[in-house]
């Protein structure tokens, strides 16, 4: 089955500087990488996700990039802010629409951002 | 996005007891249900899946007897946790995916979660 990697398990910055969050895959079939944000008590919020047909994806200050060759993607979050503190998981997941397929999540990445 | 609420949001209850989660997709109809269940400082861990109308189906290790589920309708699947034990305290999640694009792939959005504590 799917394995999916994530590093760092954590990772501190100051506000306003860059957080690279990467995840590593194992299935190549794979075609489905959300990214979501749990913060504490609650449950995980999806913030953006990539096809597998696609390199890259942005939405404001967050971005994805997609390296299907070497099967890793990665978050970007730009002028981090303390609000961005939370834990951050990566999934992957095969399949078509409709078939039941599930995702597999990283081991999380606890992000803090020091004002 | 699509919003996915549970309740209650956390419980206590006696070693011994059984205890209902419900987990409702509020604005959209959920053919797929997932649960989760998630230890301090770890990832989520898919308990089962549930589709609308037929019996769930269990990971590998999940006991079906002890973690019943309902998935009664297309916005309600519910999750009893029999006879708990304080090893069943956890985070517990659901899931319900979306309908999909024409073409396209099933958007999963996630509840809030509810903290179960067995004493």
């Amino acid at each position: 089955g799917e394995n999916v990697e994530q590093h760092p398990s954590t990772l501190s910055v100051q506000e306003g500087d860059s957080a690279v969050i990467k995840c590593t895959y194992s299935d190549s079939a794979s075609n489905y990488f959300p990214w979501y944000k749990q913060e504490l008590g609650k449950g995980p919020q999806l913030i953006i996700d990539i096809r597998s047909n696609v390199g890259e994806k942005k939405d404001q200050r967050i971005a994805v990039t997609l390296n299907k060759t070497a099967k890793h993607f990665s978050l970007h979050i730009t002028e981090t802010q303390p609000e961005d503190s939370a834990v951050y998981f990566c999934a992957a997941r095969k399949g078509r629409v409709n078939a039941g397929n599930m995702l597999t999540f990283g081991g999380g990445t606890r992000l803090m951002v020091k004002p | 996005g699509a919003v996915v609420s549970q309740h209650p949001s956390w419980v206590i209850c006696k070693s011994g007891t059984s205890v209902k989660i419900e987990c409702r997709s509020l604005d959209f109809q959920a053919t797929t249900m997932f649960w989760y269940r998630q230890f301090p400082k770890q990832s989520l861990m898919l308990m089962a899946t549930s589709n609308e109308g037929s019996k769930a189906t269990y990971e590998q290790g999940v006991e079906k007897d002890k973690f019943l589920i309902n998935h009664a309708s297309l916005t309600l699947s519910t999750l009893t946790v029999t006879s708990a034990h304080p090893e069943d305290s956890s985070f517990y999640i659901c899931s319900a995916r979306s309908p999909g694009l024409a073409g396209g792939y099933n958007e999963q959005f996630f509840g809030p979660g509810t903290r179960l504590t067995v004493l």
